[in-house]
């Protein structure tokens, strides 16, 4: 069964560590997109990515960076500079930019920083 | 930057009644999605339109594009249906352009 893998579910840090969030998704997407998920508000693109290799720093992308070395995995981390990371986050991929969405989701990670 | 609108925020209703919940956004766009997202957090994209009308199930979306308007209806609605529904629009290209709602937040009561 195709879809994305976001691991872990649940993260907890102390302030000042770096965390890296997986994402994996076996859908063959080009396309793969991270977002932020505060309560109360929309969700907010952090960087994308249509092609290994390369990626695109979305709406809030300070305070945090990623890696397209695969085709299949798309790991974002969380630095210390980021200064409120405590939040849900959730991985998108989709076949490719010029064929838009639909958007496929992952679960999330919701990481706690204190 | 599109602004994205959903009415209502809560909206708590008895199993079988029919269901709306509004989205308005304000810049013209080439396509408007409805996502479900489960209690668990994960997101199900239910329709993506651009026009015109859907319908998968009990559930129906539409759009009326000269009104910068779409409706997402549930019939019949079911406990299972409880989650919160989220529209979100893009003005081309890819999803990296999409401005999300809030979500409304839907509750069905047995």
């Amino acid at each position: 069964d195709g879809g994305i893998t976001q691991s872990p579910k649940y993260l907890f840090r102390k302030e000042g560590q770096n965390v890296t969030l997986s994402c994996e998704q076996n859908l063959n997407h080009d396309a793969m997109y991270w977002y932020r998920q505060d309560p109360g508000q929309g969700l907010r693109l952090i960087y994308y990515s249509q092609i290994v290799n390369d990626f695109q720093k979305g709406d809030i992308a300070e305070g945090y960076s990623v890696s397209r070395e695969k085709k299949e995995s798309f790991p974002l981390t969380v630095t210390s500079a980021q200064k409120n990371p405590t939040a849900f986050y959730l991985c998108a991929s989709s076949i490719g930019r010029t064929g838009g969405p639909p958007l496929h989701f992952g679960n999330g990670t919701r990481l706690t920083v204190t | 930057k599109n602004e994205v609108e959903q009415s209502p925020q809560n909206l708590t209703a008895q199993e079988g009644e029919f269901i709306t919940i509004n989205c308005s956004y304000s810049v013209g766009i080439s396509a408007l999605h409805w996502l479900q997202q489960h209690p668990g957090g994960g997101i199900v994209s239910l329709f993506m339109l651009s026009s015109g009308k859907k319908k998968h199930g009990r559930l129906i979306a539409t759009i009326n594009i000269q009104e910068k308007h779409s409706s997402l209806h549930i019939t019949a609605s079911h406990p299972r249906d409880s989650a919160v529904y989220i529209c979100a629009v893009s003005l081309g290209g890819g999803a990296d352009g999409l401005t999300f709602g809030k979500g409304t937040h839907l509750i069905i009561q047995p």
